[in-house]
């Protein structure tokens, strides 16, 4: 079946300017995931969707950074006035359902280049 | 911060040897996940080892948990070029928590044939 889609796989951006990256995940995943990846770094946690839940959004940057999750499938990242410092691969995940303290294993879309000129 | 720490940062070794990647985290964790990444790509899950588990294997794979000191390792045997890739580890935030998971540093692993 297909994984975990993300779109686009590369994006430049002019510094100031806003942008949405968009996240497919696996049919029947409850559970989605954002993070961001600088060159040769591990993964930052942005946010986290779980069903109808509030999301955890704990690792937001800042106000800039915002996602949603419509009809529990698609999510999409938005960076508004984006910064230089903001340029990074950001990985799109989903999982099956996280129940009580157990972590479902993450399936990971490719990624979406993002540079910020 | 709730981030652990993986050695070494990088690893060069030549086909057919063993492997070993370090894992260290900070708190209590119920589960911990190994993955692995490709340049360029995603991360894909290697192996999922239980709080009360010490051990685990898969194929090449082999991965150990030790809850008193906080560590796990992952142990690839007879290593091919194919196995080069970053390594991760991944746990949830708290014992008691699950849903988001906080990846390591990594380990860069280089194999050359």
């Amino acid at each position: 079946g297909a994984g975990v889609s993300q779109s686009p796989s590369n994006k430049v951006t002019e510094k100031g300017k806003d942008v949405e990256l968009r996240c497919d995940p696996i049919s029947g995943h409850t559970a989605l995931y954002w993070y961001r990846q600088s060159l040769g770094q591990g993964l930052e946690f942005l946010i986290y969707f779980q069903g109808n839940s509030a999301p955890d959004k704990s690792g937001l940057p800042s106000d800039r950074f915002s996602a949603e999750r419509t009809g529990g499938s698609v999510s999409t990242l938005t960076i508004q006035r984006t910064q230089q410092e903001d340029s990074a691969v950001y990985l799109c995940a989903s999982s099956l359902p996280n129940w009580g303290s157990y972590n479902s294993p993450l399936h990971f879309g490719n990624g979406t280049r993002l540079t910020v000129t | 911060s709730q981030q652990g720490e993986e050695d070494p940062q990088a690893l060069s070794i030549q086909e057919g040897e063993n492997a070993t990647m370090n894992c260290s985290y900070k708190t209590s964790i119920n589960n911990l996940q190994w993955y692995r990444q490709n340049s360029g790509r995603g991360l894909v899950h290697l192996i999922l080892i239980r709080s009360n588990e010490r051990e685990k294997h898969s194929g090449r794979l082999r991965v150990t948990l030790d809850t008193s000191k906080k560590s796990s390792s992952l142990l690839i045997t007879a290593s091919r070029a194919a196995d080069t890739a970053s390594y991760f580890c991944a746990h949830g935030p708290n014992y008691n928590q699950g849903g988001k998971l906080i990846f390591g540093q990594g380990t860069e692993l280089s194999v050359k044939p």
